[in-house]
């Protein structure tokens, strides 16, 4: 157990429809990062937060947005839904005292997206 | 363009063999990070590198920053290390992982 939370574990839902996915980091981490992990395209790095503001932002499509929350918790919007968004989204924290790619990461469960 | 390949793509061994995964990118990096998937999905950080060699159990990672190249093994390996193996790493500071296409172990018992 990694101490990452990420509800809900599985969701499906239809097309055009819009979803939040939530992330608890581990107590004392300051930075949540989320990844999407498709068949087609593997793990990419979508956006990173720290301590409540925008550290770095990967390849995140315009209809996606996120936000860290001053409990740190994180969440990540996914609007007009379409049948490629279909995919697992983990959400990472790390402890923020370095840049974040130097630090490990810890890795939650993982939310599963199935769009209909 | 910035870019993480491994090697094999699959691998299969039986237990107690040494097993060598490769990771090779394009251009400089300031970390370079090895993940596993369990077949369930959960990942796991391995190590996390920015030169030399780390340690931890039968894991071993290695990575030379001249000749772009990084490799993870693992001794004496088990069915239980059965997973998916993944490179990361983040080009010249970037500040951002960009992901190998990872290679599926499969050790038989």
């Amino acid at each position: 157990d990694s101490g990452v939370t990420q509800t809900p574990k599985h969701l499906i839902t239809a097309t055009g429809q819009r979803v939040t996915l939530r992330c608890s980091p581990r107590s004392g981490d300051l930075s949540v990062y989320w990844y999407q992990q498709s068949l087609d395209q593997g793990l990419q790095f979508l956006i990173q937060y720290y301590n409540g503001e925008e550290r770095a932002k990967g390849n995140i499509l315009e209809r996606f947005s996120a936000q860290q929350f001053p409990d740190l918790h994180s969440e990540l919007n996914l609007s007009s839904l379409e049948l490629g968004d279909s995919a697992l989204y983990f959400c990472a924290s790390s402890e923020g005292r370095a840049s974040g790619t130097l630090e490990t990461q810890y890795f939650g469960p993982g939310t599963r997206l199935l769009v209909l | 363009k910035n870019e993480v390949e491994q090697s094999p793509q699959n691998l299969t061994a039986q237990e107690g063999e040494f097993i060598t995964i490769n990771c090779s990118y394009s251009v400089g990096i300031s970390a370079l990070h090895w993940l596993q998937q369990h077949p369930g999905g959960g990942i796991v950080s391995l190590f996390m590198l920015s030169s030399g060699k780390k340690k931890h159990g039968r894991l071993i990672a290695t990575i030379n920053i001249q000749e772009k190249h990084s490799s993870l093994h693992i001794t004496a390996s088990h069915p239980r290390d059965s997973a998916v193996y993944i490179c990361a790493v983040d080009f010249q500071g970037a500040q951002k992982l960009v992901f190998g296409q990872g290679t599926r172990l499969t050790i038989n018992p």
